[in-house]
């Protein structure tokens, strides 16, 4: 069965570090990865998506990733954390089941961002 | 263009109560997800409809809950005799076909609070 496993669930950075958010799966077929942001009381927002090809994935905000198979993981990364990155991020997998699919979920990582 | 619409923002019930939440999916999409989301931790799969069909509800806790999207659009998701494991964010997304690579849209959630 898949599933997500984020470490960490709470990270801090200063404003203008570095940002390393991690992220491994684990799936008995080829994976669809996601990387959700939520903001406090908001929906969920796509940060990137990893379907097929490139494995380096750029997405909103500065935000990229890289899905690494051997590795099973697919970090996200920032190079200059901003205070407007505060929120709480969530990664998926994309599960198929035969005509539609669901997404399971690492259990999130808050991010704060000090000056 | 709209986004996913959720209703109430916030429900608070006494133990015991039916509640309604409901969704309004993107104009057009097929495909509308219901998850749960507890306090600190990442959404979980409730049920999914594809058009106006139910095509997987494995993850309702209970036969207290039910969900229907009669028109294929607008959804509404029923709990009867609310516990207090039922407080939760209860969110609504929608995507445009079924694909396993399509972006699922979040609507805000509906924080609902039993009491």
């Amino acid at each position: 069965a898949q599933s997500v496993t984020q470490l960490g669930s709470h990270v801090s950075v200063s404003e203008g570090a570095l940002v390393l958010l991690r992220c491994n799966y684990s799936s008995s077929v080829p994976p669809y990865l996601f990387w959700y942001v939520q903001y406090p009381n908001q929906g969920l927002q796509l940060l990137l998506k990893y379907t097929t090809g490139a494995t380096l994935v750029k997405g909103i905000n500065g935000f990229e990733a890289e899905f690494k198979k051997s590795e099973t993981s697919f970090h996200l990364t920032k190079p200059s954390a901003h205070m407007s990155d505060a929120a709480e991020y969530f990664c998926a997998v994309s599960v198929w089941s035969g005509g539609y699919n669901k997404l399971i979920f690492g259990a999130g990582t808050r991010l704060a961002v000090h000056p | 263009g709209a986004g996913v619409s959720q209703s109430p923002r916030y429900k608070v019930a006494k133990r015991g109560q039916d509640v309604a939440l409901r969704c309004d999916p993107i104009s057009g999409h097929v495909s509308l997800f219901w998850y749960q989301q507890a306090l600190g931790q990442g959404p979980e799969f409730l049920t999914y409809f594809q058009n106006e069909a139910q095509l997987d509800k494995s993850g309702l806790p209970s036969d207290r809950f039910f969900a229907e999207r009669p028109e294929g659009s607008v959804s509404t998701l029923k709990i009867q005799r609310t516990q207090q494991e039922d407080s939760a964010v209860y969110l609504c997304a929608s995507s445009l076909r079924t694909s396993a690579t399509d972006t699922q849209y979040f609507g805000p959630g509906t924080r609902l609070t039993v009491l």
